[in-house]
């Protein structure tokens, strides 16, 4: 049973808006949340993570904000640009880590 | 480029066959891992070495045999695999297993058993 979902398999979004990508657990006692970007071809490449203890985390052009109540995790990215078209893999870590099947961003020029 | 190093990049092989995948990092991480991802799936956790020794086994077939040689390296030997074996194996290492530190992957190999 999947314990991280990202129910959202694609989004498209102009460059220059903002790319929200979303992402749901089950099991509270995960502690540590982290965003990875995968190019084809590539392996995941980590993006920005948050503690359990926290519920903002900026880097850049990138959010993370976490919900613990709603147990959602979402990725903020402002201003989208084409580079960023990626599949994007949200994972929560309990006794290792569990990833979310993926959404595929499109950033549109 | 990546931190985390995999070879081969592509790998077709028979059922019969033996073979090895191999990762490489030199960050100084002292836990290293492999995972097994199919297409449109999460990658899913096989075994976690921490500090070279078996950390984690997830219920992994014996015909996928883990090794650490030391602390930079991991392999996964491969013997009399099924074609369900076929998908992208990833390699990751992180500082510690239980750090608040995220994990670096490899670019993968991808496995097909014919």
């Amino acid at each position: 049973d999947q314990q991280v979902k990202q129910n959202s398999p694609s989004l498209s979004v102009q460059e220059g808006r903002i790319s929200i990508l979303n992402c749901d657990y089950t099991n509270s006692m995960f502690d540590y949340f982290l965003w990875y970007k995968k190019y084809p071809a590539e392996g995941p490449t980590f993006l920005i993570s948050i503690s359990s203890i926290k519920d903002k985390n900026e880097d850049g052009r990138f959010t993370v904000f976490l919900n613990k109540s709603a147990k959602h995790l979402s990725l903020h990215i402002v201003p989208s640009q084409p580079g960023d078209s990626a599949v994007y893999f949200c994972a929560a870590r309990g006794n290792q880590f569990y990833f979310g099947t993926g959404t595929s961003l499109t950033v549109i020029p | 480029d990546t931190e985390v190093t995999q070879t081969p990049k592509h790998l077709v092989m028979g059922m019969t066959n033996k073979k090895s995948l191999k990762c490489e990092q030199h960050m100084g991480h002292r836990a290293m891992y492999w995972y097994k991802q199919k297409a449109k799936k999460p990658p899913e956790l096989m075994f976690v070495y921490s500090y070279e020794k078996l950390s984690i086994n997830e219920s992994v077939p014996s015909r996928f045999s883990p090794e650490c040689p030391n602390s930079s390296l991991l392999n996964l030997h491969l013997h009399a695999l099924q074609p369900e074996d076929s998908a992208l194996y990833l390699c990751a290492s992180s500082q510690e297993e239980q750090s608040n530190q995220p994990q670096h992957f490899g670019d993968g190999t991808r496995l097909s058993i014919l």
